[in-house]
């Protein structure tokens, strides 16, 4: 199994919304991320978490919560977000967080802030 | 500052063409080079991880070279079908006390018409 899976797929919320966005993979690996993706713009890296245990923080907002129940599971819960917070959130994982492993990124969920 | 920089930004082709996609680097220090495919909508997907010793990696109808030397990479994708039709991304990963920190390029989008 070399799959990142992330659910749900699309979400619709609005700004006093709260909402949890989610990610599973089963391959073992230790490192986990969550991306923001705007339209026609590469990826931009928000947490890292390191064996369960949040490492970066990319200076994103307090309405952006991460959490990492267990090695297998990543959340995002969402909370009073704006329209501009509207994009593809890509989850992606690697065996370490060192620099020569792969990292295999989940489908996405396709957020929408109304 | 690190930076990864792709061209052309966009290109149209016919189906059954060649074509070649290209990636100035300045990260520094260097660890990896990796092409991804992301159709839009979607996670990105690997297609070949170079380090730095290595010259040429082919995946199927997909060949990236490295020059480590003048911190240029190519993709070069052989006989496209139109399910080539994504978004091509030059991610570069630098060996940082912080781990997996990978920079990414804007992105070549590829469209290959019948």
């Amino acid at each position: 199994d070399t799959e990142v899976t992330q659910t749900p797929k699309h979400l619709v919320m609005g700004m006093t919304n709260k909402k949890s966005l989610k990610c599973e993979q089963h391959m073992g690996h230790r490192a986990m991320y969550w991306y923001k993706q705007k339209a026609k713009k590469p990826p931009e890296l928000m947490f890292v978490y390191s064996y369960e245990k949040l490492s970066i923080n990319e200076s994103v907002p307090s309405r952006f919560s991460p959490e990492c129940p267990n090695s297998s599971l990543l959340n995002l819960h969402l909370h009073a977000l704006q329209p501009e917070d509207s994009a593809l959130y890509l989850c992606a994982s690697s065996q370490g967080q060192g620099g020569h492993t792969e990292a295999f990124f989940g489908q996405g969920t396709r957020l929408t802030v109304v | 500052k690190n930076q990864v920089e792709q061209s052309p930004q966009s290109l149209i082709i016919l189906e059954g063409k060649n074509c070649t996609l290209q990636c100035n680097y300045t990260v520094s220090p260097f660890s990896n080079l990796r092409w991804y495919k992301q159709d839009t909508g979607r996670g990105p997907v690997s297609l070949t991880i170079m380090t730095f010793s290595e010259n040429t990696k082919s995946n199927g109808r997909y060949t990236a070279t490295l020059d480590a030397d003048t911190k240029q990479s190519s993709l070069h994708i052989t006989a496209s079908q139109l399910s080539d039709s994504a978004s091509y991304i030059c991610v570069v990963n630098g060996e940082l006390a912080r781990g997996n920190m990978l920079t990414f390029g804007g992105g070549t989008r590829l469209m290959v018409k019948p």
